[in-house]
Parts: C-alpha cells; structure tokens; sequence
C-alpha cells in the first residue's frame, strides 16, 4: 500500500506565507493522482479545501491555493489567520477507490 | 444540501461485530462513490474502504481487508461497513464521505474495541 508523506508540522507567522507539502512512495505526484486538501479543526469533521490538485470549494478562503511543486502537490497559505490553525491532510487516489491520506501537517500561526 | 449521518458506533470486545450505516441525503446517492475513513484517537485520518455509486466495485485498506466488508443499499440511500474480528486498534471515529469533486463528510460514529 502506498505512504503518502507530509511535513508532521509547521509554523507560520500571522500574514505570511507557509507552503505545505504531499509525497508519494510510488513516485512523482500527478494529477492523476487527484491531490486532495482537507483541513480539521479540533473536534470537527474534516472539510476539504482543494480538489483535483488546484480546484477550491466554495467555502475555501481565497488565501489557500494548491497546485504540484516538482514531484509532489503542494497547498500555498499567503496572509495566515490566526483561524487557520489546525491540521492539514492530503489525499491521494491510486487508481479506481483506492486511496491514502498523508499522516497530516499540523499548522501552528505564530 | 448535503447530510451525511453515521450511525451504529459503540463499544465492542476484541473479535466482535458492529455494523456502521451512513444515512444520505441531498445529492442523488447512487451517482457517487462513497468513502468510510476513521480517526484514532490523536491521531491522523485514515481510509478504510471504497466503494462505487453501483456498488460493483469495492477496495479496502490493508488493514481491514478479509475482516470488513463495505455495502450501499442505492434503494435507501444508505452506506453500510460491517466490522468483523474487531481488533484494539480499530478503535477510532468512523467518518463515512462523499466523492467525487470535492468531499462531504458526515459527523462520524465513535467505534471502541476494548475487553
């Protein structure tokens, strides 16, 4: 089964700009991959942020955009809020249901 | 709007059964893939078990497949995961999801597997 990796944390200073990144074991992310992007709060479900590697959903912020940065999917964060403190998961699919998450970033706006 | 409501969570020995159920609404249930995915306490969020908006097509984590089994009944917009042989470590809030563009998650249902 592939290990999808991520940085287990990061810290980012209020109004800056923190990129966060997702790696596969199989090689080189793609978009066939449909990196995915979902933020968790504690004690909330999470909600996705990005899709399909850069798509947002409509409760997305502006601030966050995402995209593949050399052979992984990134998620940018320009101008970090104090409310965006929390955790970061990617996810990955591997052909027809089959998928992985990455083991989360955890977000620290300090 | 979107509901996903899971259900059937508890407490349950080490070799015991549960059954999950995710009621859904809003969206026409049999046109998307649904995930279950589950969170251990503390920890990062891990994918269980796939299946299509059929229902013919089904995968499973390493660590569950042989023991859980995932199902949808299309009829009652309903999204099923038997649990059998439940194992300590399948202890963990159980989210069942939407696919397809971006994800819909339900609230989860707490699963405990303790003597």
């Amino acid at each position: 089964q592939a290990v999808v990796t991520q940085e287990p944390s990061l810290t980012v200073s209020p109004g800056g700009t923190v990129t966060l990144t997702c790696g596969s074991s199989t090689g080189a992310v793609t978009s066939g991959h449909y990196p995915y992007w979902f933020q968790q709060k504690p004690g909330q479900a999470p909600r996705t942020l990005i899709y399909h590697t850069t798509n947002k959903h409509s409760w997305t912020p502006a601030r966050f955009s995402g995209f593949l940065l050399g052979d992984k999917a990134a998620l940018t964060l320009s101008g970090a809020q104090p409310e965006d403190e929390a955790d970061y998961y990617c996810l990955l699919y591997y052909g027809g249901t089959r998928k992985a998450f990455g083991g989360g970033t955890k977000l620290t706006v300090l | 709007e979107v509901q996903l409501v899971e259900s059937g969570g508890g407490l349950e020995r080490p070799g015991g059964s549960l059954r999950l159920s995710c009621a859904a609404s809003g969206f026409p249930f049999s046109s998307y893939a649904m995930s279950w995915v589950r969170q251990a306490p503390g920890k990062g969020l891990e994918w269980v078990s796939g299946i299509s908006g059929s229902g013919d097509t089904t995968h499973y984590a390493d660590s569950v497949r042989g023991r859980f089994t995932i199902s949808r009944d299309n009829s009652r917009n309903t999204l099923h995961l038997q649990m059998n042989l439940l194992k300590a470590e399948d202890t963990a809030l159980y989210y069942c999801a939407k696919e397809v563009g971006a994800w819909y998650w339900g609230q989860g249902t707490p699963v405990t597997v303790s003597s």
